[in-house]
């Protein structure tokens, strides 16, 4: 999972309630991306960002919020809107530039709802 | 737009058998394409990549994969398979031009039996 950590491992949240995941990455990478993961359905892409202090809406943006106000992280914030967050959160970056960039990801972070 | 088909849910093989999973896609533009492997509670581990040239690409653990332009296909191989490499094999792709993240694959779990 090299230089991409995520936290926590687990999370919970109760009805109403937001909840931020945290993406730090040590590789120096420009862009990090969020992604969720459900079962048989792959990964769809939530938000990306390609330099601080700009991001971009991914398929599945609605009821999600990020911020980059640093490139080392990335946080994703769950919204009380998100009305099935239940899923396996992934973070990944990447060299923000023309070419086959690679995308590391982390562990992830499983969210369920109480 | 571009998108991936992975067309088989799962794929079972024998230990030591040859594998196959299969990936087809589609771009505007010349693609960059990818393989990962996500093994359970696990974030997703690079394996290879095609760029240009050689369509057959050498990889991680002893896989391959055999780029097809006419068929616009993308396959990932191994002569023989081992217990071990029992996981959730992704195929991603985005257009050589760009920035744009990549695009991922419904994954294919492959299970092999010893």
């Amino acid at each position: 999972d090299g230089g991409i950590t995520q936290s926590p491992k687990y999370l919970f949240r109760k009805e109403g309630q937001n909840v931020t995941l945290s993406c730090e990455q040590n590789l120096n990478h420009d862009a990090m991306y969020w992604y969720r993961q459900d079962p048989g359905q792959g990964l769809r892409l939530i938000y990306y960002s390609q330099i601080v202090n700009d991001f971009q809406k991914g398929d599945i943006a609605e009821g999600y919020s990020v911020s980059r106000e640093k490139k080392e992280s990335f946080p994703l914030t769950v919204t009380s809107a998100q009305k099935n967050p239940t899923a396996f959160y992934l973070c990944a970056s990447s060299i923000s530039r023309g070419g086959p960039n690679i995308q590391y990801f982390g562990a992830g972070t499983r969210l369920s709802v109480l | 737009a571009q998108s991936v088909a992975q067309p088989e849910d799962q794929v079972n093989v024998a230990e030591g058998n040859p594998l196959t999973v299969k990936c087809t896609y589609s771009v505007s533009g010349n693609p960059y394409l990818f393989w990962y492997v996500q093994y359970p509670n696990r974030g997703l581990q690079f394996l290879l990549k095609y760029i240009t040239g050689d369509n057959l690409v050498k990889g991680s653990y002893g896989f391959e994969a055999e780029f097809n332009k006419s068929q616009t296909s993308f396959h990932l191989k191994k002569p023989s398979a081992l217990v071990s490499d029992s996981a959730l094999y992704f195929c991603a792709v985005r257009v050589n031009s760009g920035n744009t993240p990549l695009v991922f694959g419904k994954g294919t779990r492959l299970s092999v039996i010893a």
